[in-house]
């Protein structure tokens, strides 16, 4: 059974930082590409960041450029992604997902339960 | 960057109902365009993907169409766990990707 479980979550104050951790079992986790998605209290989902099975191609939204760092493990068959500089706007619950081949291109397959970060002072 | 409009915002209806909800996007995706479903606590589900092909274990009551800058979502007759809220999701410009603002299909 394919699973993800997202852990790192917590209160941070403004300016804070945080890594979250995202650790996949059941699949071969060295082939999958990665992604963080968030979602604030009662609003949609937003893309954060992507990263490719090797870990050498990565991307940001332009919200988190900068701030966040997203980073492979494959021997804790683990994605993270390490987050500074922290503002209210960040408040969201953050989901890893696999991203799977289906059709002619990928799209997030399974998603982690979620871990929610709240920036506050 | 590509901006996805969902219509309505919430579609009130009532179960057996037939539910079409809409996706338009900002410029043309081709058919690289996905529908996820959302219950509250929940992680988002995938439903279907390149527009019109459910994702394994989907039932045959969810159905997808378009292509270009329009798409539907059909629920063909709704039963009482389909009542959540629905994304749609474009990977045209990968590696990043987009989502709709989310449908709510409440019941009436």
């Amino acid at each position: 059974e394919v699973l993800l479980v997202d852990s790192g979550g917590d209160l941070v104050q403004p300016g804070g930082s945080l890594r979250l951790s995202c650790e996949g079992s059941g699949f071969d986790f060295s082939r999958y590409e990665m992604i963080w998605v968030r979602q604030a209290p009662g609003k949609g989902l937003e893309w954060v960041s992507y990263i490719d099975s090797s870990g050498r191609i990565i991307d940001y939204a332009d919200s988190v450029k900068g701030r966040f760092t997203i980073s492979r493990d494959h021997t804790e068959r683990s994605v993270f992604l390490q987050m500074r500089g922290l503002t209210t706007d960040d408040t969201a619950i953050y989901y890893c997902a696999r991203l799977g081949w289906y059709g002619s291109g990928r799209v997030p397959d399974y998603w982690g339960q979620g871990t929610l970060v709240t920036v506050s002072s | 960057e590509i901006v996805l409009t969902q219509s309505p915002a919430t579609l009130s209806l009532s179960p057996g109902e037939r539910a079409t909800l809409s996706c338009r996007a900002s410029q043309s995706v081709s058919s690289s365009l996905a529908w996820f479903q959302q219950k509250p606590g929940q992680a988002p589900r995938l439903l279907i993907y390149d527009a019109s092909n459910r994702a394994p274990g989907i039932p045959a009551r969810f159905s997808g169409s378009g292509s270009g800058t329009d798409f539907t979502l059909t629920i063909s007759s709704l039963e009482p766990g389909d009542f959540a809220v629905y994304y749609c999701q474009q990977r045209s410009d990968w590696p990043s990707c987009t989502f709709g603002q989310g449908t709510k299909l409440e019941i009436k």
